[in-house]
């Protein structure tokens, strides 16, 4: 069965500090999608990145970036210099590769205070 | 084309009444999916079509729950004699598979409320 386990529930950072929100799956499939979303108090779940099970690259992408480690089926996501506008509950998903049928983790909360 | 398009943002229903709700997709994507989000967790999967195929519903989805998207462009999601344990956020998302997929873009989801 496929499963994504998000196990802190919520962080609390000041702004400019360093943080990690981590990610672990299980899966039977050797093809398969992994994903970041990001979820605003406005309630719309908004896509951050999507990495396939063949590519295990680190990505960077402004304050964002993502290590994904296939050996410890971990995919963790890093924002740098976090600001305020970085407060949202943030969820962690894995899809079949044919269906993009994404089973998502409970998610973190992460709060930035100024 | 801004997005995925929800309606109504907010119901309140009284227990025993059927709601249905509304989903547009972006317009050139072919696939469309219906989540389902309480309190405090991740969106649950419910149900995808492809075009106006319905090609999987989870097993949450009870017969009292019904989806279409008859003409492969808009979908409704029916909810029959509402329980309050249907009270949660209803999300819409939907993606273009085909040569090359793309990921998953969500609309800002219905809150039902069954009281």
């Amino acid at each position: 069965a496929q499963k994504v386990t998000q196990a802190q529930t919520e962080i609390s950072v000041v702004e400019k500090e360093d943080v990690t929100l981590d990610c672990v799956y299980e899966t039977r499939d050797t093809t398969y999608y992994l994903f970041w979303y990001k979820q605003p108090p406005s309630g719309e779940l908004v896509f951050l990145i999507r990495r396939n099970s063949f590519d295990e690259q680190n990505e960077i992408s402004g304050r964002y970036s993502w290590n994904f480690q296939k050996s410890t089926s971990s995919f963790n996501f890093t924002i740098t210099a976090s600001q305020v506008v970085d407060s949202a509950v943030y969820f962690c998903a894995l899809s079949e590769y044919n269906t993009d049928k994404l089973i998502f983790g409970t998610g973190t909360r992460l709060q930035v205070f100024p | 084309d801004t997005g995925v398009s929800q309606d109504p943002r907010h119901k309140i229903t009284k227990r025993g009444q059927n709601v249905t709700f509304r989903c547009d997709p972006i317009s050139e994507h072919n696939r469309l999916y219906w989540y389902r989000q309480t309190l405090g967790q991740g969106p649950e999967f419910l149900t995808y079509f492809q075009n106006e195929a319905q090609l999987e519903k989870s097993r949450l989805l009870s017969d009292r729950f019904s989806a279409e998207r008859p003409k492969g462009s808009f979908s409704t999601l029916e909810i029959q004699r509402t329980e309050q344990g249907d009270s949660a956020m209803y999300l819409c998302a939907s993606s273009f598979a085909g040569a090359r997929n793309t990921e998953a873009f969500f609309g800002q989801g219905t809150r039902l409320t069954v009281v």
